[in-house]
């Protein structure tokens, strides 16, 4: 089975524009999650979508969102972005509720400049 | 709302010595346990997990955790560590609510295996 997919793997982006980053779950896969890494915030979650409904959302302003499609694919979008949106943006799916074992893509990394 | 606490930031060994990588949380509720570690430029990799059962937990790569809910600590262990182990591991809690699959992360321990 492919592992999860992340595209773009590298960005780089002004102040003020807009991103949507794209991940792709293991076939099968109905939860998505995102998390935001950081040197000084590390590891935050951002918000967890299964069957096209968001689940959880994590302490992150409006200009983060996200979706999910019928096929399970997920993208992530930020607006009006800032310096400190500058991390890698790690997705990850799991199988179904109370699997709780996450399989993790290998980011996005995104540079605000 | 639950935390973890990893109170090594960087941990320095030896080839072929053994290791512990310390993780203690804080939660009102219940918890599932977790390690992942993270190689240069990847994402995460799921090494073990505890859900329920025996508190010795075997992963991958050799290493083990053991969950002791009186100290409410879930230290990582590998008795003898290889140049391959280098990387960051990070220590990670679920609130055991059904449903709820958010990840709450320490704030990860760098291992640096001395040849």
């Amino acid at each position: 089975k492919a592992g999860v997919t992340q595209t773009p793997r590298y960005l780089i982006k002004t102040r003020g524009q807009q991103v949507t980053l794209s991940c792709s779950p293991i076939s099968g896969h109905r939860s998505v999650s995102w998390y935001q890494q950081t040197p000084g915030q590390g590891l935050q979650f951002l918000f967890e979508y299964f069957s096209e409904t968001q689940r959880n959302k994590g302490n992150f302003p409006g200009r983060f969102s996200g979706r999910q499609f019928s096929n399970s694919r997920s993208e992530m979008n930020v607006s009006t972005l800032e310096l400190g949106d500058s991390a890698l943006y790690l997705c990850a799916s799991s199988a179904d509720r109370g699997t709780y074992e996450q399989y993790f893509g290998p980011g996005t990394r995104l540079t605000v400049t | 709302a639950q935390s973890v606490t990893q109170l090594d930031s960087q941990v320095p060994v030896f080839e072929e010595a053994p290791v512990e990588l310390r993780c203690n949380y804080s939660s009102s509720v219940s918890v599932y346990l977790f390690w992942y570690v993270q190689y240069p430029n990847q994402g995460l990799q799921l090494l073990l997990k505890y859900l329920s059962g025996s508190t010795l937990v075997k992963g991958i790569n050799g290493f083990e955790a053991e969950f002791n809910k009186s100290q409410t600590s879930f230290h990582l262990r590998k008795p003898s560590v290889h140049i391959s182990d280098t990387a960051e591991y990070f220590c990670a809690v679920i609130s055991a609510n059904f449903g709820n699959e958010k990840l709450t992360f320490g704030t990860g321990t760098r291992l640096t295996i001395i040849p």
